[in-house]
């Protein structure tokens, strides 16, 4: 059974700050990494890929990946009050015919206060 | 490109009808997926399908559930007898490739309540 862990939250962050969301994953032969957007209302967007283990900055966001330790993080430094959404971690099975495609975390509600 | 397109965007049905959701993929993705969205389970794979092929339904909840893609520009997802608990965002997403790889992108989603 392939499982994609979140803490749901809330998480609150003050505004200028860094927030940081965490997600573990059961499947050892996963081979990408994805972290989606989603406002209240609103359909996911994918914001971070991450392939390989280690960083991978884009402008304010930031994918960490360590896959020994089956763990995926999204920083997001300098948070902004429109940083405030549900963020969902997905993550794919291996190759050789990987037809399972995407399983997603439940998500982290990220509050940006003021 | 006008990415993945979802009709309609709200259903509200009386229980017992059937409902038919519709989705247009980007054009040359050719692996669709539909999902379920609720605040208990997340997101949900119910079907996805492969170069217009059903490759796995087994997260389809039941019968009264099926899905078909006639060509590679169009999907339906069609729930007949309607229910209550029936009630959740449905996404189609498509991709470039089934694995997953590099991800998927989301329509807007169609908003089913079922009185």
């Amino acid at each position: 059974q392939k499982e994609v862990e979140q803490n749901s939250g809330p998480l609150s962050v003050p505004e200028g700050a860094i927030a940081s969301l965490n997600c573990t994953y059961s499947d050892r032969v996963s081979q990408s990494f994805f972290w989606y957007r989603q406002y209240s209302g609103k359909s996911p967007e994918l914001i971070m890929s991450i392939y390989s283990n280690g960083d991978k900055e884009d402008g304010r966001f930031t994918a960490q990946l360590n896959k020994a330790s089956q763990y995926v993080s999204l920083l997001i430094r300098d948070s902004q009050p429109s940083d405030s959404a549900t963020y969902l971690c997905a993550v794919n099975i291996g190759s050789g015919g990987g037809a399972d495609g995407l399983t997603f975390g439940k998500g982290t509600h990220l509050i940006i206060q003021p | 490109d006008a990415g993945v397109i979802q009709s309609p965007r709200h259903e509200v049905t009386e229980m017992g009808q059937e409902v038919t959701l519709r989705c247009k993929p980007i054009s040359g993705h050719n692996s669709l997926f539909w999902y379920r969205q609720t605040m208990m389970r997340g997101l949900e794979l119910l079907i996805y399908f492969n170069n217009n092929v059903p490759i796995d339904d087994s997260g389809m909840p039941e019968d009264r559930f099926s899905a078909k893609m006639p060509n590679a520009s169009f999907s339906t997802l069609k729930i007949q007898p309607s229910e209550p608990r029936d009630s959740a965002v449905y996404f189609c997403a498509s991709s470039s490739d089934n694995s997953g790889y590099y991800g998927y992108t989301f329509g807007s989603g169609t908003r089913l309540t079922v009185v």
